[in-house]
This record gives structure tokens, sequence and C-alpha cells, in this order.
């Protein structure tokens, strides 16, 4: 069974870089596209972005190049770089495997950040 | 940067067919497809529908989704308690290099 889990610190400070890392168990990370998706308390869902398995990127413009995903190919992980961090990216990060088209069909249980100092 | 709009709220008592709205625009949905997630309470999301109108595996009949234009529906029928959650589109954007928006979300009742 295919399964996604995402890791990383839960608080971090104003002004520091996120770094969360989602991990595949139980499936191959080629001929997939990978999401980042969070969100806000009492919000709804925000795109941050995606790669594909080959490294290429696209990434939602309102987050003004503050983010960046990488991906490990050989140890099946791919990881969300996101800063300066601002109270305003307090949220639930979501990993997905998806489709070219932003379909997320497979979701990881999501971490809980907070920015806090 | 705009997203796709949904109403709040619906609700419905069980049996009954609601359906929820999504519009967009010509970048969004006027020229791709949507998704529909599904959202219980403390839960990740789950796809309920891509490319607009096809149910994933293990996805109830009873959802069904719709586009004209610029507009999406998601249409459930024969409503069930275990429907009472929130309900969320989505769709890949042209503008600004590309990129996906999402509907604000809307919660639906089961009355």
């Amino acid at each position: 069974q295919v399964q996604l889990r995402e890791s990383g610190p839960g608080l971090v400070k104003p002004s520091e870089i996120l770094s969360l890392t989602c991990t595949l168990s139980g499936g191959s990370i080629a001929s997939h596209y990978w999401a980042w998706i969070r969100q806000a308390p009492g919000k709804g869902l925000e795109w941050i972005g995606y790669i594909y398995y080959t490294g290429s990127t696209r990434y939602n413009p309102s987050l003004n190049n503050r983010a960046t995903i990488s991906i490990d190919r050989s140890k099946k992980f791919f990881s969300l770089g996101l800063g300066p961090m601002t109270a305003a990216d307090t949220a639930v990060y979501f990993c997905a495997r998806g489709s070219s088209s932003g379909s997320a069909y497979l979701w990881g249980p999501g971490a809980q950040v907070f920015v806090a100092s | 940067q705009s997203g796709l709009t949904q109403p709040p709220s619906a609700s419905g008592t069980p049996g009954q067919r609601v359906a929820i709205s999504c519009s967009g625009s010509g970048s969004n949905l006027g020229s791709n497809t949507v998704t529909w997630y599904q959202q219980l309470p403390g839960s990740a999301p789950r796809i309920l529908i891509f490319d607009t109108t096809q149910r994933p595996s293990g996805v109830p009949d009873r959802f069904s989704g719709s586009k004209s234009g610029t507009v999406a529906s998601l249409a459930i029928s024969g409503l069930q308690s275990e429907d009472e959650a929130d309900y969320y589109c989505a769709a890949w954007d042209d503008s600004l290099g590309g990129h996906v928006v999402f509907g604000g979300g809307t919660k639906l009742t089961v009355l």
C-alpha cells in the first residue's frame, strides 16, 4: 500500500527557514508529480508547488519565490524549503502525489507547523 | 491572485440531491479540467473527482462532476450523514507561468 508521511519541526521562529520532508513507502517515486499543499487554521487549501520526478518544478506565484521543492529519487523522498517564515505561514502542511494538471490523488496525513518566537 | 469561488455553505437532508458550484475564469476553468476534494474534520483531503467528471476507484457513484464554461459543479445524490464535510474545487491556472488554484471551500451540512 502506497503511503506518504510528512516530517519536520513543529515549531519554527519568525525569519527562519522551514524544512519539511515527505517520505514515500510502498511505491515508486518515478513518473509522478509530488506536491506540497498547506492549510492555515480554519482556512482553505493553498497549493505551494510541485516537482516532477525528473526535477522540474512549478510554484505558487503568491509565495514570491520563498518556496523550494527538491527530490531525492534514490531515497524516495521529496522536501520543501520555505522562508523566511512569518506567523502567516502557520499551517498544516500536506504532501501529495499527483498529476501534471495539479490533481492530488494520494495525500499524507499532514504536519502541523507553528511559527512563533 | 484570484482563485476559484465557492459558496461557503450548503445543506440538505438525507436522501436529497445537492450541488456545489465552483466559479472561475478563462485561465483556469475555462481552459482546464477541475478536481474536487472532500475533507472530513481533522483529516487530510481525499480526491473525489478528477478531470472534471472522473471518479477514482472507491468513490461512490453518488458523486458526480460537470463543467460548463467557467463554472463547475459537484453533485451529490442520495445524501448521507457521512457526506457532511468540507468540499474544495481546484484547477490548473495558465497565468503567471502556471499554477494550481483552489476554491475557498464549501461546508456541507446534512440536516
